[in-house]
């Protein structure tokens, strides 16, 4: 039973574009949603994060929007790099508890 | 500042040893966590302490044990390795303040042969 889900294992996009990635939750509890970024062999790394009090939030190219009638929440990257290439985890949390999805791997092609 | 840091990055274990994944923050947070991350699936929650002294099972808590002595150390013991236990180990850490964010160590890989 996935609380977490990202239906989408991979996604390739190319150099300049839009990159969006998508992630749903079904525990109406959780108040805090967190994308992170992975490289092979490294740790995830924290990338952008939204409060359930808000429906937006924006870093530089990185923009999450939440809809919470949807429980939905995605993460745009404008423009996207080659660099951008990497497994992205979508987590959410209630208090400490932290969930996250099975991510989502993505190819930014030059 | 080092953040979290894992030790050892990679490990081969026969069945039946048993071996102790180190972890230490600096950062003085109050939670950690020890996380494994299967192919194509998440991070799966193994065990979590929210203080020295106090430690809780996670998701997944069978074949591992953990100890909460310090503030800084939260060490992943696998006793009986099985090749079940093939995985990537992340050691995390956060702040009790709500809405915080959880930081990871660069991960073990540990194979059971």
């Amino acid at each position: 039973d996935q609380q977490v889900k990202q239906n989408s294992p991979s996604l390739s996009v190319q150099e300049g574009r839009i990159s969006i990635l998508n992630c749903d939750y079904t525990n109406s509890m959780f108040d805090y949603f967190l994308w992170y970024k992975k490289y092979p062999a490294e740790g995830p790394t924290f990338l952008i994060s939204i409060s359930s009090i808000k429906d937006k939030n924006e870093d530089g190219r990185f923009t999450v929007f939440l809809n919470k009638s949807a429980k939905h929440l995605s993460l745009h990257i404008v423009p996207s790099q080659p660099g951008d290439s990497a497994v992205y985890f979508c987590a959410a949390s209630e208090g400490q508890n932290f969930v996250f999805g099975p991510g989502t791997r993505l190819s930014v092609l030059p | 500042n080092a953040g979290v840091t894992q030790t050892p990055k990679f490990r081969i274990l026969k069945i039946g040893q048993s071996m102790t994944l180190q972890c230490t923050q600096d950062m003085n947070h109050n939670y950690m966590y020890w996380y494994r991350q299967d192919p194509g699936m998440g991070l799966k929650l193994i065990y979590y302490s929210v203080g020295a002294g106090i430690t809780d099972k996670g998701e997944v808590p069978n074949g591992y044990n953990v100890s909460r002595s310090t503030t800084e150390d939260f060490p992943l013991r696998l006793e009986l390795a099985a090749p079940s236990q093939t995985s990537v180990y992340f050691c995390a850490s956060s702040y009790i303040v709500s809405g915080n964010t959880i930081y990871f160590g660069e991960g073990s890989w540990l194979t059971v042969v």
